[in-house]
């Protein structure tokens, strides 16, 4: 089964900064992988996602994320974080003979004025 | 994208009673699948409703503790039932998007407390 690890609990990043959120995943073939987004109170809103070809994809609201093979990774990036990025997220992994999503255990990104 | 709702948004619930909430979409969809978040935790999935057949639980969640009905392709209950203070919790439900690779739309979720 597919499985997800993201390193890093908490970042706190100031406003302007660069913001990078690491995700490593676990899977026998090419998976189906995914950053949601959750702002406190509210559900989960997805980012972006990759299912195959180009390797580095766009999202929403800024972010880009990069899909490597070799380091089984799909690292969250964003140039220039705003305050309202303060917010939990989760990377998931996908598998394409299961239509599970499997999270990670989330990312607090905290942003400092 | 799908529109999903959910009912009620939050609660404060005693210990012993149940809860039943509510998850409409505003397109048919053929799964739906019910999550636990509890505080500060990462999404645990409780169960995959599909229409017309016994939902299908995951390890260590049973039908008598979250019962599910799935009556159309639209709606969506999770009860949860007898409750304890353990059951505090964010339960989310989320649409499967025809054809995408297991992209999940989640509706805003349900905040239960237990007192």
């Amino acid at each position: 089964a597919q499985s997800v690890t993201q390193p890093d609990i908490h970042i706190t990043v100031s406003e302007g900064a660069s913001l990078e959120l690491r995700c490593n995943y676990s899977y026998g073939a090419t998976p189906y992988l995914f950053w949601y987004v959750q702002s406190p109170g509210q559900g989960l809103q997805l980012l972006l996602k990759y299912f195959s070809g180009d390797t580095l994809v766009q999202g929403i609201k800024g972010f880009e994320a990069e899909f490597k093979r070799s380091q089984s990774s799909f690292n969250l990036r964003k140039p220039s974080v705003h305050w309202s990025d303060a917010a939990e997220y989760f990377c998931a992994v996908g598998a394409h003979n299961d239509y599970k999503l499997s999270f990670g255990a989330g990312t607090t990104v905290t942003v400092r004025a | 994208s799908a529109v999903i709702s959910q009912k009620p948004s939050r609660d404060i619930c005693q210990r012993g009673t149940s809860l039943t909430i509510q998850c409409q979409v505003d397109s048919q969809v053929t799964m739906m699948f019910w999550y636990r978040q509890q505080p500060g935790q990462s999404l645990t999935l409780i169960a995959t409703a599909n229409q017309g057949s016994e939902a299908t639980y995951e390890s260590g969640f049973v039908i008598d503790k979250f019962p599910i009905s799935r009556p159309n392709l639209t709606f969506s209950t999770l009860t949860v039932s007898n409750m304890s203070p353990e059951d505090s919790s964010i339960y989310l439900c989320s649409v499967e998007r025809r054809g995408s690779y297991n992209e999940q739309f989640f509706g805003p979720g349900t905040r239960l407390t237990v007192l």
